[in-house]
């Protein structure tokens, strides 16, 4: 079975440049989730979606950063204008939720996306 | 969310069982307990959960504490492979799929 998918796994751009990165989640699956890994801060959540709603956006940075999960099947998550700063592994997880609770629901995740920005 | 503690590092010989501890005192009765691991430059993997009763899978183990105030991780004959940075969180009932990452314990494993 095909895992969760991102695209593209390794992204160099310049200070200023707009970034889109891209998941497509697990057939069946109905919660996305794009988290950001950096050395400093590890792994935190930046947004979730729960049937292609936007359940909580509270950990993304700033309103340069936005998501987007147009159907089932895909989600985006755009940088514009990226900074320096930005410069981190993005991953994006899929999870089934069945109504009640998520608490014993595992999140399968992709393989990220290496974003540096110059 | 309740906070888990685990140890930064640990060292394990190839073949040999490891058990890695993780305390969360604060855990409140319907908290959930996973395990995830993360490879080398892959992303984090989910291992095992469980709630009050020990759980087996084929990773691995997972056995709580009777007052569910620790949980250990057994992998029961580690390989190279398993060598990863292991994540013990808590999930919150009814919690809104928010895995909040700590800094985990990475695993070495040595031939």
């Amino acid at each position: 079975d095909a895992g969760v998918i991102q695209s593209p796994r390794h992204e160099v751009t310049e200070m200023g440049q707009e970034v889109t990165l891209r998941c497509k989640p697990i057939s069946g699956h109905n919660s996305l989730f794009w988290y950001r890994q950096t050395m400093m801060r590890g792994l935190e959540l930046l947004i979730y979606f729960n049937n292609n709603v936007p359940i909580d956006d509270s950990g993304m940075p700033e309103d340069r950063f936005s998501a987007k999960m147009p159907n089932a099947s895909f989600s985006t998550l755009k940088i514009q204008p990226s900074e320096p700063r930005d410069s981190a592994v993005y991953f994006c997880a899929s999870s089934f939720f069945a109504g009640g609770t998520y608490s014993n629901q595992p999140q399968h995740f992709g393989d990220g996306t290496r974003l540096s920005i110059l | 969310d309740a906070k888990t503690t685990q140890p930064n590092s640990m060292e394990s010989n190839e073949e040999e069982p490891v058990h890695l501890p993780c305390n969360h005192s604060t855990i409140s009765g319907t908290d959930y307990i996973h395990w995830y691991r993360q490879l080398p430059s892959q992303g984090p993997e989910y291992v095992i959960h469980g709630l009050t009763s020990n759980v087996n899978n084929r990773m691995a183990s997972l056995a709580i504490a009777e007052d569910r105030k620790s949980s250990t991780l057994i992998l029961h004959r580690a390989t190279l492979r398993d060598a990863a940075v292991y994540y013990c969180i808590l999930i919150v009932q009814g919690n809104t799929g928010k895995l909040i990452f700590g800094q985990g314990t990475t695993l070495q494993v040595k031939p």
